[in-house]
């Protein structure tokens, strides 16, 4: 099994929808989660950067984290078809193994105009 | 803003040709990695240097070697290409410190014929 599962979609939506993205992990010992968006033939972008459970909110992204059941989720609201990419989310140890990252497979994100 | 810049984009190799990809950043970042990005598979760390003069094996780092040749520069070297080395490959930096996201780089696209 996975440390970090994603579903890979892919998710369609009309374009002004609110859109949910979602990881469920293993390890009780993530503290730090981070969302990356990838489009095409791009590297993957940090979108929003989080540490331990609550909400992070950035413009029309709001990131969510629930340790308790080991499950990050990233919101976008009014959904445009920029939005159009693949999201990747990943997730690290606290105070050791700073160079381990963890990343789920992505799920791809199509909104229609 | 270059951030990660890796050279090159593109490159066809035949089997058993030898290539270094390279990678440099200019965040004076401390840590660098290099990952594969395959189909279903998510990022796969190859190699990682945690700091200038050190590396380290990732989750598959058969057929590849590392250089850190300096704190803006990390290269990787295919000693004897196969196709299943076939991929898009990434470089990626961040602080060497626990509260730090990675940031990566736009990747090499690598077919081996």
């Amino acid at each position: 099994q996975k440390e970090v599962e994603q579903d890979p979609g892919p998710l369609s939506v009309p374009e002004g929808a609110i859109v949910s993205l979602n990881c469920t992990y293993s390890n009780s010992a993530f503290q730090y989660f981070m969302w990356y968006r990838q489009y095409s033939r791009k590297g993957p972008e940090l979108l929003m950067y989080t540490y331990s459970s609550g909400n992070k909110e950035d413009g029309r992204f709001t990131a969510q984290v629930d340790k308790s059941s080991k499950y990050i989720s990233l919101f976008i609201r009014d959904s445009q078809p920029s939005d159009s990419a693949t999201y990747l989310c990943a997730m690290r140890r606290g105070e050791t193994n700073f160079n381990k990252f963890y990343f789920g497979s992505g799920t791809k994100l199509n909104v229609k105009p | 803003n270059a951030g990660v810049t890796q050279t090159p984009k593109f490159q066809v190799l035949k089997t058993g040709q030898s290539m270094t990809l390279q990678c440099a950043q200019d965040m004076n970042h401390n840590s660098m990695y290099w990952y594969r990005q395959d189909p279903g598979m998510g990022l796969r760390l190859i190699y990682y240097s945690a700091s200038e003069g050190t590396t380290d094996k990732g989750e598959v780092p058969n057929g590849y070697n590392v250089s850190r040749l300096n704190k803006r520069e990390f290269s990787l070297r295919l000693e004897s290409a196969a196709p299943s080395q076939t991929s898009v490959y990434f470089c990626a930096s961040s602080e060497r410190r626990s509260n730090q996201p990675q940031h990566f780089g736009d990747g090499t696209r690598l077919s081996i014929l």
